[in-house]
């Protein structure tokens, strides 16, 4: 089946600096990639929804200046957290939608990214 | 009163024990998936669908769309099963609305 990687698995990194999390589709063309955050024991949170070549389209209460999101090709998108703090703990998962062999659209969850600030 | 509920919240059962999990939602969607997510945290998609009736395996999922209601049945549980399971309905064009999550632990 289809698959979608993110890169890196986990990061920890200190207060105030930035941390870029890459989703890709490694063997379909994703037209719209989607970010989620999961606090722990509850479930995903759509932070953004973002098509190729065009801005992010952010969710009520998700700050699009501390979350950069650039979707610049059909298999990758980058989210950026910008000036992290320890409150953007999270779990972040990407998911990829695109059309597959047979003419099905379907979405694909990535394996997540695991951000702890210090 | 959330959009998408999912029963039980939590499920323990014994190896080879028949499962359901069940799916209710309120809101008009134009498919349903089935989403499996492990300790580690990645989530596999496990079905999508729309309608009737579809099976993978020892996995069976159904809906009925006219009831707004979705089941999971996993035949033959294995410990390897345990994980959360969640139900998202897909509104509109592409928005997922998630439950709360199903967490299954199966014992040997």
């Amino acid at each position: 089946g289809a698959v979608v990687s993110q890169h890196p698995s986990w990061v920890i990194c200190k207060s105030g600096t930035s941390v870029k999390i890459e989703c890709r589709s490694l063997d379909f063309q994703a037209t719209t990639m989607f970010w989620y955050r999961q606090f722990p024991k509850q479930s995903l949170m759509l932070m953004a929804t973002s098509n190729e070549g065009s801005k992010a389209t952010y969710e009520q209460g998700v700050e699009k200046d501390k979350f950069l999101i650039n979707h610049a090709s059909l298999t990758l998108s980058t989210l950026t957290v910008t000036s992290a703090h320890p409150e953007d703990s999270s779990f972040y998962i990407c998911s990829a939608r695109g059309v597959l062999a047979g003419g099905y659209n379907e979405q694909f969850f990535g394996p997540g990214t695991r951000l702890t600030v210090l | 009163k959330n959009e998408v509920e999912q029963s039980p919240q939590n499920l323990t059962a014994q190896e080879g024990e028949f499962i359901t999990i069940n799916c209710s939602y309120s809101v008009g969607i134009s498919a349903l998936h089935w989403l499996q997510q492990h300790p580690g945290g990645g989530i596999v998609s496990l079905f999508m669908l729309s309608s009737g009736k579809k099976k993978h395996g020892r996995l069976i999922a159904t809906i009925n769309i006219q009831e707004k209601h979705s089941s999971l049945h996993i035949t033959a549980s294995h410990p390897r099963d345990s994980a959360v399971y969640i139900c998202a309905v897909i509104q509109g064009a592409q928005k997922l609305v998630f439950g709360q999550g199903t967490r299954l632990t199966i014992n040997p």
